[in-house]
């Protein structure tokens, strides 16, 4: 079945270093992918999506390409702030059925 | 404001009391699924419904049931809760008919099941 994989977290980072989170899927299809973010005692809010091959989804600085041949779709951010703080999902949607599939999330945490 | 809405936010109950958690959008999604939150585990599928009167399993439904009446509500039922459904529970609601629609989420319910 479809799957995603993300890196382990916790992350932890100083303010204003470079974000890198991992991310690839296993999928029978071409899903769309997006990134979730969590903040403290919230629901998930959608930061980016990508829906095909080589598009970039990009907000509040954050950015993911959705590479097909690495099946791949990692998050990264130039310059990380304390408010960037949260755990972030990455999920594939399966376009036949629109089944949700997450990773298991990166919990990040950017000191002053 | 378009919003999911669960209620409630906190439950802390016994094994065996029937609970029904209420979830209701106002953005007129045909879509709506349930979550459960675990350390370790992500975010795994209760139940999903695709429009009213069509519901269907997602990856973890045992133990609990669903309805969809109308559009905009979509409870989750434990009609006897046990200790291993002490989770924090997501209701999303989005689009159909299209996989790049983003899933809106409520804030979530804790439930502690003594």
């Amino acid at each position: 079945g479809n799957s995603v994989t993300q890196m382990e977290g916790p992350v932890t980072l100083s303010e204003e270093a470079f974000l890198t989170i991992n991310c690839t899927y296993t999928a029978t299809g071409y899903p769309s992918l997006f990134w979730y973010v969590q903040y403290p005692g919230e629901g998930l809010q959608l930061l980016l999506k990508a829906t095909k091959a080589d598009d970039k989804g990009s907000n509040k600085g954050f950015e993911a390409t959705y590479r097909k041949e690495t099946t791949s779709f990692h998050l990264e951010k130039g310059s990380v702030q304390v408010s960037d703080s949260a755990v972030y999902f990455c999920t594939q949607v399966d376009g036949s059925n629109y089944k949700l599939t997450f990773g298991k999330g990166t919990l990040l945490t950017v000191n002053p | 404001e378009a919003q999911v809405t669960q209620n409630p936010r906190y439950l802390i109950t016994v094994t065996g009391k029937k609970l029904t958690v209420t979830c209701s959008q106002n953005m007129n999604h045909e879509y709506m699924s349930w979550y459960r939150q675990d350390p370790g585990l992500g975010l795994r599928q209760i139940y999903y419904s695709m429009n009213v009167e069509v519901t269907d399993k997602g990856d973890v439904p045992e133990g609990y049931k669903v309805s969809r009446k109308e559009k905009r509500n979509f409870p989750l039922i434990l009609e006897s809760p046990s200790p291993n459904q002490t989770s924090l529970y997501f209701c999303a609601s989005s689009l159909a008919g299209a996989s790049n629609q983003p899933q809106h989420f409520g804030d979530g319910t804790r439930l502690s099941i003594l």
